[in-house]
């Protein structure tokens, strides 16, 4: 099992440009999330999605759009990067709600010039 | 609304020591607590879950506990190595759906 895996590992952007970021989870888990991690701020909630088909906001969605396009594979999209999204992205699974354990992948690091 | 802070935002022991990190959190009404290792570049690497109905969690050298009424839990790391050298993260629920993070304690441990 690779677990969850993201790509690309890295990327740099300039502003305006758009890109989607991929997220796929092979253990067939039902809810999948995308974090940003900032230095000094931890990790934060961008958008969820807690079953195929559904998705919701989390703490900062602005400027942020989701795919969950099946059960293994949820995407995230910035249309109009801004240097205010460089950032590392995280994206997790569980297997239910929030009564279990949250796996991650190893990150994506975008850089927005 | 949650939050969630760890106490000290870095530590340095000499190999060897048992050794303590702390999480608090401020709304006890969570699903359950989890304690989470980072290395630097990499992703979060679970260690414990602990579920809200438990009192603690056990993992090799690893235990973490949960008291919900005072909203803390600990990781206790007995016998510490140099290869546990890594920022720690808890998180901890906020409603159905949303997990907060704490901003981490990086922890060296001296050979």
């Amino acid at each position: 099992n690779a677990g969850v895996t993201q790509t690309p590992k890295f990327q740099v952007l300039k502003t305006g440009q758009s890109m989607t970021l991929q997220c796929a989870q092979d253990m067939n888990h039902n809810s999948m999330y995308w974090y940003r991690q900032d230095p000094g701020m931890g990790l934060r909630l961008i958008y969820y999605s807690a079953s195929e088909g559904t998705t919701d906001k989390g703490e900062v969605p602005n400027g942020y759009n989701v795919s969950r396009l099946n059960k293994r594979e949820f995407s995230l999209r910035l249309e109009s990067a801004a240097p205010s999204q460089t950032s590392v992205y995280f994206c997790a699974s569980s297997e239910t709600d929030l009564r279990g354990e949250q796996f991650f992948g190893p990150g994506t690091r975008l850089t927005v010039l | 609304k949650q939050e969630v802070t760890q106490i000290p935002a870095a530590l340095s022991v000499p190999e060897g020591e048992n050794l303590v990190l702390n999480c608090s959190f401020t709304d006890s009404a969570i699903y359950n607590l989890q304690w989470f290792r980072q290395d630097p570049g990499k992703g979060l690497t679970s260690l414990l879950l602990i579920q809200s109905s438990q009192r603690e969690q056990t993992s090799g050298r690893l235990n973490a506990s949960l008291d919900k009424s005072s909203g803390r839990s600990t990781l206790y790391i007995a016998a510490s190595q140099p290869g546990d050298s890594a920022t720690y993260l808890c998180a901890t629920t906020s409603g159905t759906y949303k997990y907060i993070f704490g901003t981490g304690t990086r922890l060296k441990v001296l050979a």
